[in-house]
């Protein structure tokens, strides 16, 4: 199956202060989604960014397909960004929406 | 926006008893869902894809006399741990194509399964 890899696997941050967080995948992709996994558990959507940038508040995304990697950028953040952020990435050929998941990065902002 | 709900969200049983968890899409329909099992501070592991009217599709390694699905609707599949043991305690989470021809996937809020 296809490889999804993530960096940094922990960051922690002072409130604030800004962060990239990094998504290799190591094939072709349909999808490519990030999520932010809060304490109890649930998994919030961020961006749906196969390709290309999006922005949203404080958060942006940019996927480069070709390369194959996205990034996540969070600024000026915030106590409630705590938690942790996961990359998950549909393989082209697959099943659409059968997605397989990096580790993820736990974040953790101090105020 | 599309959403897809879980429930229990938290359920205990007895080692050796069975317990089922249902996800429901509760604004579109959904022919596919899939569910993932998720270890404390681990990622998600995709157990299987439940198609509606048909057998689900297990990944490599996942009982699937185990872990029973069933998706006998557009808008519910149901995951059924048989003979629990402790070390089936985990988050169990599914999800689906949020429809109307979009790609983005919704899931559920989990469920959590503590086996004792």
């Amino acid at each position: 199956g296809i490889q999804v890899e993530q960096s940094p696997p922990d960051l922690i941050l002072q409130e604030g202060a800004n962060s990239t967080l990094r998504c290799n995948f190591s094939d072709s992709v349909n999808n490519l989604q990030w999520f932010h996994q809060n304490p109890w558990g649930q998994l919030i959507n961020l961006f749906y960014i196969p390709s290309g940038t999006k922005q949203n508040g404080r958060l942006s995304a940019t996927t480069v397909a070709t390369e194959r990697y996205s990034l996540l950028y969070i600024s000026s953040s915030q106590t409630t960004d705590s938690g942790v952020y996961f990359c998950a990435v549909d393989h082209r050929g697959s099943t659409l929406g059968r997605l397989y998941f990096g580790r993820g990065t736990q974040l953790t902002v101090w105020p | 926006g599309a959403v897809v709900s879980q429930h229990p969200s938290r359920v205990i049983c007895k080692s050796g008893t069975s317990v089922k968890i249902e996800c429901r899409s509760l604004d579109f329909q959904a022919t596919t869902m899939f569910w993932y099992r998720q270890f404390p501070k681990q990622s998600l592991m995709l157990m299987a894809t439940s198609n509606e009217g048909s057998k689900a599709t297990y990944e490599q390694g996942v009982e699937k006399d185990k872990f029973l699905i069933n998706h006998a609707s557009l808008t519910l599949s149901t995951l059924t741990v048989t003979s629990a043991h402790p070390e089936d305690s985990s988050f169990y989470i599914c999800s689906a194509n949020g429809g109307l021809g979009g790609n983005t996937i919704y899931f559920g809020e989990g469920s959590w399964l503590t086996v004792v």
